[in-house]
């Protein structure tokens, strides 16, 4: 079955500091992977999304994330966050394209510190 | 329109009421989703429509009844909760062969 794996339940930084994210799928086919941020009492809001080609695939909000088929790792990246960052991030794949189910992973809580 | 609406936002019901959830997209997307998320919890899926038919249960307890008249419109009815079904419903939809969601704000649900 596939899985996805959230290594860091929570992950604090300073602000204007980088951040990393780390996500890490199970798979033995083509996979679909995404980035999901959700701020207090909303829905999730996609970050960004990787279906094939490039594996370095840029988001919203100046987030970008690598695809690392060796690895099976999707991490998401910021060279520099802001106090508005302050969210929950889930990592998520499905490998279809029509209804889906989505995997997601346990989330990660990023907290930025002034 | 590239949005997923959902209503009501907040919602208190006693363990004897019936309410509904109500859903809304008008992008074209063929496949709707309900998902239950409780706090610090990533989203459970709950139903699937695909072309207006019930694809998925995720064997949600029938206190939970999903339907979908039309193409862009999705319901949840709800009838006899128990507190613990006390979440935020999360609808999405998505487009048939075009991987990934778009999510609605949810409906904080609050059962007394």
């Amino acid at each position: 079955a596939q899985s996805v794996t959230q290594l860091d339940s929570q992950v604090p930084v300073f602000e204007e500091a980088p951040v990393e994210l780390r996500c890490n799928y199970s798979s033995s086919v083509s996979v679909y992977l995404f980035w999901y941020v959700q701020y207090p009492n909303q829905g999730l809001q996609l970050l960004l999304k990787y279906l094939s080609g490039s594996t370095l695939v840029k988001g919203i909000n100046g987030f970008e994330a690598e695809f690392n088929k060796s690895q099976t790792s999707f991490h998401l990246r910021k060279p520099s966050v802001h106090i508005s960052d302050t969210a929950e991030y889930f990592c998520a794949g499905t490998r279809y394209q029509g209804a889906q189910k989505l995997v997601f992973g346990q989330g990660t809580r990023l907290t930025i510190n002034p | 329109d590239t949005e997923v609406t959902q209503t009501p936002k907040h919602l208190v019901m006693g363990m004897t009421n019936k309410k509904s959830l109500k859903c809304e997209q008008h992008m074209g997307h063929r496949a709707m989703y309900w998902y239950k998320q409780k706090a610090k919890k990533p989203p459970e899926l709950m139903f699937v429509y695909s072309y207006e038919k019930l694809s998925i249960n995720e064997s949600v307890p029938s206190r939970f009844s999903p339907e979908c008249p039309n193409s862009s419109l999705l319901n949840l009815h709800l009838h006899a909760l128990q507190p613990e079904d006390s979440a935020l419903y999360l609808c999405a939809s998505s487009h048939p062969g075009v991987p990934g969601y778009t999510f609605g704000s949810g409906t904080r649900l609050t059962v007394v």
